[in-house]
């Protein structure tokens, strides 16, 4: 029972394009949500996140959204650039109650053509 | 600031053979965390330790792996015997506390013949 899904394993998009992510949740008591991302052959590498209280967070080319509503998340990369080819993982932990281990989901392969 | 250290990168081992990782973490780090991820899957965590305690090692294979973080800095995870399913990167990651971002070190592979 897979409780964080990213249902689209690869994308590629041209540099300067927007790039969106996305990833669906099923567990409602997740109160925070993550965004990793991963070169080969290195560990991942934290991006950004957000709290379960907001619905949006920025920090320079990307963006975070949340829908709780839909329990949906997505990532946006705008620009894109080639450097931003990677393997992205959405992660969700329940900070409020819990121990804070984080539940991944499959990863999505970005390609960023220039 | 130096990240999370891990050893060795790779490991090779037959079926039934053992296996020992390192992780060293980030200075003044609490929590460790060791986790699983299998070829084509999201990282799955294995245990967390809080200092020198075990917090979570409820996905933790009990018979055949076992962790240990003695001092409260370093720890290694073990498996006794490996099976061909072990086959995996084994990634360590620290955080400052619960809750807070984690960071993870290369990983090891493992493959399993």
């Amino acid at each position: 029972d897979q409780q964080v899904k990213q249902n689209s394993p690869s994308l590629s998009v041209q540099e300067g394009r927007i790039s969106i992510l996305n990833c669906d949740y099923t567990n409602s008591m997740f109160d925070y949500f993550l965004w990793y991302k991963k070169y080969p052959a290195e560990g991942p590498t934290f991006l950004i996140s957000i709290s379960s209280i907001k619905d949006k967070n920025e920090d320079g080319r990307f963006t975070v959204f949340l829908n709780k509503s839909a329990k949906h998340l997505s990532l946006h990369i705008v620009p894109s650039q080639p450097g931003d080819s990677a393997v992205y993982f959405c992660a969700a932990a329940r900070y409020g109650g819990s121990q804070g281990n984080l539940i991944f989901g499959k990863g999505t392969k970005l390609s960023v053509k220039p | 600031e130096a990240g999370v250290a891990q050893s060795p990168r790779y490991k090779i081992i037959e079926k039934r053979q053992s296996v020992a990782f390192w992780c060293n973490p980030i200075s003044g780090h609490a929590t460790l965390y060791w986790y699983q991820q299998i070829l084509g899957q999201g990282p799955k965590l294995l245990i967390q330790f809080q200092n020198n305690g075990v917090v979570d090692d409820s996905q933790l294979p009990k018979d055949r792996f076992s962790a240990e973080r003695l001092k409260g800095v370093d720890s290694t995870l073990k498996i006794q015997p490996a099976k061909l399913e072990d086959s995996a990167v084994y990634l360590c990651a620290s955080s400052l506390d619960i809750g807070s971002t984690q960071y993870f070190g290369p990983g090891t592979r493992l493959t399993v013949l």
